[in-house]
């Protein structure tokens, strides 16, 4: 069972390319969430997705898109990457047990913009 | 809308002295109430989890963690710090897919 995992581990990226970020999860889960994680801001959501076949917007979700394939895996696509988009990138699922919903994280991706 | 609030970005203690690192939350509904560790160049690992079925929580690794409804607290301890535990805590509330997450604390165990 490997849990979330997410590809790349790191990437360098120049203004104006564009990349997608990508993430499976094995654990049987609906929902799933791209967050970022910057310095003294803790994480915020960018997008999530309640179940296949359906995205949301989440806290800061201008310069992304998302793309659920699958029950599986959920892919973060930045078309015009900004220096601003430089951070710490991850992708969680969660399950719901007695309406109680818990997130398990992937270990990250670290993207730099130059 | 939801919010947590962490006091302190930075708590040091010495191995083996007490943890504490302090949440309060936000909401407009009874909350559901997390607390995340996260080592260094690691994703986040759930500690322990507040849903309404006891106050006191707890979690893996010693931690526990109370809820406290006339305060709006959900602070995080652990007796005796030991040098593993240094790594940031990050507190965190949900309510339907929008789970907001406090600054972090960042916890510095000293021999």
């Amino acid at each position: 069972n490997a849990g979330v995992t997410q590809t790349p581990k790191f990437q360098v990226l120049k203004t104006g390319q564009s990349m997608t970020l990508q993430c499976a999860q094995d654990m049987n889960h609906n929902s799933m969430y791209w967050y970022r994680q910057d310095p003294g801001m803790g994480l915020r959501l960018i997008y999530y997705s309640a179940s296949e076949g359906t995205t949301d917007k989440g806290e800061v979700p201008n310069g992304y898109n998302v793309s659920r394939l699958n029950k599986r895996e959920f892919s973060l696509r930045l078309e015009s990457a900004a220096p601003s988009q430089t951070s710490v990138y991850f992708c969680a699922s969660s399950e719901i047990l007695a309406f109680i919903e818990t997130q398990y994280f992937g270990p990250g991706t670290r993207l730099l913009v130059l | 809308a939801q919010s947590v609030t962490q006091l302190g970005s930075h708590v040091s203690v010495s191995e083996g002295a007490l943890v504490l690192l302090r949440c309060n939350y936000s909401s407009s509904v009874p909350p559901y109430l997390f607390w995340y560790v996260q080592y260094p160049n690691q994703g986040l690992q759930l500690l322990l989890k507040y849903t309404s079925a006891a106050t006191l929580v707890k979690g893996i690794n010693g931690f526990e963690a109370e809820f406290k409804k006339s305060e709006t607290s959900f602070h995080l301890t652990k007796p005796s710090a030991h040098m593993s535990d240094a790594a940031e805590y990050f507190c965190a509330v949900t309510n339907n897919n929008d789970m907001r997450f406090g600054a972090g604390t960042r916890l510095t165990v000293k021999p």
